[in-house]
């Protein structure tokens, strides 16, 4: 499976700044996803980012808000724009991976974990 | 839309079997995925149910009915690793694999 590095791994910023966070995958992928998980809540994808095309957004999500950019097959970085205490959460770069079954599996990186006060 | 119930948190004792269920509503069903993850760290994949049936891998196994809509994780011969959330994520055939739907996760506290 892909080995994913993300970075920082933690963060803490204040209101109105912005944070980036970047992904690194060891492998070739057409499509990078990215999941937020807040406090106690599951994970929500955020936006797929497409290698050579803009991103597509999850319904909540705009790209004012969150700009992806994706300039290679093998990096991808989220900003996190605007900061607000809602916006602390753990935010995790992920792509799909092959298996011998015939389904791909998500592979996540280590993750992000926003504080923002 | 969908919804993924699960339950919140289980706790068990080493040694012994605890089954996590998970219930789901959906439209266009594809597939159901289980991870693992530990606290502070990314999710790790377990297993994956396209067909009705239990799939085993070793300590680890995973049931999947369609028309009940209905899942579960059984984890045998606990060890204390593995206290953890375990999370229960559904595919739709519409979407890529790498959009899932994730219920909310069962925290597995595991006891001497």
């Amino acid at each position: 499976s892909a080995v994913i590095s993300q970075k920082p791994s933690r963060d803490i910023c204040q209101r109105g700044t912005s944070l980036t966070i970047q992904c690194q995958v060891d492998s070739q992928v057409t499509m990078m996803f990215w999941y937020r998980q807040q406090p106690g809540q599951s994970l929500t994808l955020i936006a797929t980012a497409n290698q050579g095309s803009e991103a597509t957004y999850e319904s909540g999500f705009v790209i004012d808000k969150f700009p992806i950019s994706r300039p290679n097959l093998t990096f991808s970085t989220l900003t996190v724009s605007n900061l607000s205490p809602e916006d602390s959460s753990i935010y995790l770069c992920s792509v799909a991976w092959g298996q011998s079954s015939g389904a791909n599996v998500l592979t996540f990186g280590a993750g992000s974990r926003l504080t923002v006060l | 839309g969908q919804n993924i119930d699960q339950p919140t948190e289980m706790t068990a004792t080493e040694g012994a079997i605890v089954q996590i269920n998970c219930t789901y509503q959906t439209s266009g069903f594809n597939g159901l995925f289980w991870y693992q993850q530990h606290a502070g760290e990314a999710p790790t994949f377990l297993s994956y149910n396209v067909l009705d049936g239990l799939e085993e891998k070793g300590r680890f196994s995973s049931f999947l009915s369609r028309s009940k809509g209905y899942s579960y994780l059984l984890l045998k011969e606990l060890q204390m690793k593995d206290s953890a959330s375990y999370l229960c994520a559904v595919k739709r055939v519409r979407d890529s694999w790498g959009k899932l739907q994730f219920g909310a996760g069962t925290q597995v506290v595991v006891t001497p």
